[in-house]
């Protein structure tokens, strides 16, 4: 049940785009996305929800693909804050109410 | 600070030893959740609570354990510890079950990092 996460690490340059992935087998009633610094606790980034919408933070936005049982976290000119280890979390119809959460993508922004 | 308590921050322990991990949820929150995260296993889901009552179940070993008291804090008893058993473990809370509204955006503490000799 837990989802798989694409790419694992991504290395970028202030202010360039990037796009990180995550996809389940299961038909999914939302997304969630949580990034999670160097040390510290995961934090709270956005939650999708089923209806294909997209949300946004700051200039990090997603997308949830309902049908595809995907989602997608775009990070547009990106900053040195970027950094860090973003996490999706999914709730499926069928998990029981559990949060099931991927192995996380590695996004690394440089000077 | 994001309301979400975990103590201890840090322990070190031998194998085969027991250990309590303590969390107290946000205020509100009625819902408890346990992680474990390890360097390349990401954040393993182990068991939920809600309002005292265990309400699911993940990934979580026999010689695991744990329970929500009525004032909401949560433990998670590690024993019969081994060395594989050294992760990061994550207590989150949310308001309530799962419901697409929101209602379950979690909020991590700051995590117990075990360590395990």
């Amino acid at each position: 049940q837990q989802p798989v996460q694409s790419p694992q690490a991504v290395i970028l340059r202030e202010g360039e785009d990037a796009v990180i992935n995550c996809s389940s087998s299961k038909a999914l009633y939302s997304v969630h996305w949580y990034r999670q610094k160097h040390g510290e606790a995961p934090v709270f980034l956005m939650i999708l929800l089923k209806g294909g919408e997209q949300k946004g933070h700051d200039k990090i936005s997603a997308s949830f693909n309902e049908k595809k049982q995907q989602s997608s976290l775009y990070l547009t000119a990106s900053q040195l804050s970027y950094s860090g280890t973003y996490f999706c979390g999914t709730e499926s119809y069928y998990g029981n109410n559990r949060l099931a959460f991927g192995k996380g993508n590695q996004v690394v922004v440089i000077p | 600070d994001s309301g979400v308590t975990q103590t201890p921050k840090h322990l070190i322990t031998a194998t085969g030893q027991r250990v309590t991990l303590r969390c107290s949820p946000r205020s509100g929150d009625l819902s408890v959740y346990w992680y474990q995260q390890s360097l390349d296993q990401g954040l393993q889901f182990l068991i939920q609570y809600y309002n005292g009552e265990e309400r699911a179940k993940g990934n979580i070993l026999e010689r695991f354990s744990a329970q929500q008291f009525p004032d909401l804090h949560s433990e998670l008893n590690l024993s019969s510890l081994e060395l594989g058993d050294s992760a990061l473990y994550f207590c989150a809370s949310s308001p309530r079950l799962a419901g697409g509204s929101g209602a379950n955006v979690l909020t991590f503490g700051a995590g117990s990092r075990l360590t395990v000799l």
